[in-house]
């Protein structure tokens, strides 16, 4: 069965370094997010992308984080200057086109800020 | 704002027992309401959606069913099995980011 992919499992990063976290969405799917989840406490929602360009953000995501899809298959969420409150899980999802299609998870990415 | 609780916050049940897991959202006005299933240290696997104009969805042993008018789902997991311990999150839908509830942590005795 198809499933959206994220790289690296890991990463770690001193404060104030940038990182990119790497997603590959379900081929044929056309929509996608990423979400957070800091350790303990709820998944939330951070961005939504769909035809090249962000359709929906929440306070979360300020001017720190951005989201591309450099190529056919990559979506990428890259977080400027780091801070420790930034260490938590992040998910990327996709999903495909109708409101009766699934979002689907990946199995996320720990983001580790020393 | 959305916001989502999940009753109970943790829940042991001897193996075989059917069980009910409670979701409650403050804004009827969902696209649609999944379940997802997480195992520690993974990501999200998605059990059921249900759109805001269907009332249940069914899938093996799981049936998940909604009320937008009293802003509620339930899921429903028939003669639970050690296998099915994990943390299980409900998930409101609006246009397009899921508002998560903090889950139901669930453990099935042997």
């Amino acid at each position: 069965e198809p499933e959206v992919t994220q790289t690296p499992s890991h990463q770690v990063t001193q404060m104030g370094q940038e990182v990119i976290l790497r997603c590959v969405p379900i081929s044929n799917h056309l929509y996608f997010y990423w979400y957070r989840q800091i350790l303990g406490q709820k998944v939330e929602f951070l961005v939504s992308f769909y035809n090249n360009e962000i359709s929906e953000k929440s306070e979360i995501f300020d001017d720190q984080f951005s989201v591309e899809r450099p190529d056919g298959s990559n979506f990428t969420l890259k977080i400027r200057s780091t801070k420790l409150e930034d260490s938590a899980m992040y998910f990327c999802a996709s999903r495909g086109t109708g409101n009766d299609q699934p979002q689907h998870f990946g199995d996320g990415t720990r983001l580790s800020i020393l | 704002k959305q916001e989502v609780t999940q009753i109970p916050a943790a829940l042991s049940v001897p193996e075989g027992e059917n069980l009910v897991l409670n979701c409650s959202f403050t804004d009827s006005a969902i696209y649609n309401l999944q379940w997802f299933r997480q195992d520690p240290g993974k990501g999200l696997t998605s059990l059921l959606l249900i759109q805001s104009s269907q009332r249940e969805q069914t899938s093996g042993r799981l049936n998940a069913s909604l009320d937008k008018s009293s802003g509620r789902s339930t899921l429903y997991i028939a003669a639970s099995q050690p296998g099915d311990s994990a943390t299980y999150l409900c998930a409101g839908g609006g246009a397009d980011g899921l508002t998560f509830g903090k889950g139901t942590h669930l453990i099935i005795q042997p």
